[in-house]
């Protein structure tokens, strides 16, 4: 149950996109559809943002989006703002009922 | 509203026991999986443990096993981490939260946070 591998940052200026990877392995993300993101600002519960690789919770702004290939899922957000600077993690199912969360990635809108 | 309050943590020496408790309000107590994710000191987010909507399947993360359980109560609308032989590096906070969408968990609580130290 290795943790899936995120970068520590990642950055962009307002108005532009920004990708954040998240590699996993053959028996998570690459097993499942089941890839989540989420957002979390200090000092607050994490939001779920992306569920099953590409999917929107309501409410959820389309500027943020989901893909996946191979072992590695994404999550891009266009058109940053800068309220999207907080922090950004994945997370898989990863057979049997376990759950691998990335190292987790902050976004910074320069 | 939606919600999910943890109580139970503190201050335990190694080796020792504690029980974290995680009441939900707001939705069906039965319809959903449930889950402990932890995040220590300077670290990211960790998963801990699952159970089903009738508590009878569970599952853990493996540096856990055989020290935690995770149970529920459905009539309470409680779910519980009981956790033994504690070490330091379970020093960390710890969220309940509810598992939708393939294991994507849309509901946490507020973290309650367990200090493992002598």
């Amino acid at each position: 149950q290795s943790a899936l591998t995120q970068p520590p940052s990642a950055s962009g200026s307002p108005g532009q996109s920004v990708a954040i990877s998240c590699t996993g392995t053959s028996s998570d993300i690459g097993a499942y559809n089941y890839v989540s993101w989420y957002q979390r600002y200090p000092g607050k519960a994490p939001k779920l943002i992306i569920y099953e690789v590409t999917k929107r919770p309501s409410g959820v702004p389309d500027r943020f989006s989901g893909s996946k290939s191979g072992n590695t899922a994404s999550l891009t957000v266009s058109g940053l703002q800068a309220e999207d600077e907080a922090d950004y993690y994945c997370s898989s199912h990863a057979g049997n009922y376990n759950v691998v969360f990335g190292g987790g990635t902050k976004l910074t809108v320069l | 509203e939606v919600q999910l309050v943890e109580s139970g943590g503190g201050l335990v020496q190694p080796g020792g026991s504690l029980r974290l408790s995680c009441v939900g309000s707001g939705f069906p107590s039965n319809k959903d999986w449930m889950g402990w994710v932890r995040q220590a000191p300077g670290k990211g987010l960790e998963w801990v443990a699952n159970i089903n909507e009738d508590g009878r399947v569970t599952s853990y993360e493996d540096s856990v096993k055989g020290r935690f359980t995770i149970s529920r109560d459905n009539v309470k609308r409680t779910l519980y981490l009981q956790m033994n032989s504690l070490r330091d590096e379970d020093t960390a906070t710890y969220y309940c939260g509810r598992w939708v969408y393939h294991f994507g968990m849309d509901v946490w609580g507020q973290g309650t946070a367990v200090l493992v130290s002598s």
